[in-house]
């Protein structure tokens, strides 16, 4: 069965910095995609960015970046010049090429000091 | 863009009673929808997949007979809760995904939640 690891619970980042939040997944599949997903208190589910693991370049979407390195089975975010409304929960979420569900990690606290 | 619709955005009910939940994907058809249990600061905990015109598949240890999942449309499924308890208390969320070529890309599209309290 896939996994999927997010081992800080949380993580605290300066108004204009940059932070990474990490995530580690394991799957025996060469074909899988691999998403970030925020949820602000709202509640709200939000797509943040999406890779396809066939695609070696990292996907990239306005102040958001991953770091794909499928052999390591990694995929981390970047938010670049952090904003006060990028505080939220993120997930990291897998879906296999044959199987439609989605397994989330456990998710990982972002705070946005001022 | 993608929009799911669910309603409504908070229930209370009474103990023993029966509680609907809907889910509509707005402008696309969703071949499949998913329902998902959530705690406070926790991860979305998947109870079942349901596609259009079958039966849904539980996850286990999910009660198939308190959570009745209907997806008789390609644009609505709902969850009833029936004879709640305090315990099914909770933050329940459904998402659509759309079939087709690339939709597994696409991701999926969730709706708003359903805050339940069960008094």
């Amino acid at each position: 069965a896939q996994t999927v690891t997010q081992s800080q619970p949380e993580m605290s980042v300066q108004e204009a910095e940059t932070v990474t939040l990490s995530c580690t997944y394991d799957t025996s599949e060469s074909d899988y995609y691999l998403f970030w997903y925020k949820q602000p208190p709202s509640r709200q589910m939000i797509l943040v960015i999406r890779q396809e693991a066939y695609k070696q370049q990292n996907a990239t979407e306005n102040r958001f970046s991953v770091n794909f390195q499928k052999a390591a089975k990694s995929f981390s975010l970047k938010i670049s010049d952090s904003q006060l409304g990028d505080a939220a929960m993120y997930f990291c979420a897998y879906r296999g090429g044959a199987n439609s569900k989605l397994t989330f990690g456990k998710g990982i606290t972002l705070s946005v000091r001022p | 863009g993608a929009v799911v619709s669910q309603h409504p955005s908070w229930v209370i009910c009474k103990s023993g009673t029966s509680v609907k939940i809907e889910c509509r994907s707005l402008d696309f058809q969703a071949t499949t929808m998913f329902w998902y249990r959530q705690f406070p600061k926790q991860s979305l905990m998947l109870m079942a997949t349901s596609n259009e015109g079958s039966k849904a598949t539980y996850e286990q240890g999910v009660e198939k007979d308190k959570f009745l999942i209907n997806h008789a449309s390609l644009t609505l499924s709902t969850l009833t809760v029936t004879s709640a308890h305090p315990e099914d208390s909770s933050f329940y969320i459904c998402s659509a995904r759309a079939g087709g070529q690339g939709a597994g890309l696409r991701g999926y599209t969730f709706g708003s939640g359903t805050r339940l309290t069960v008094v």
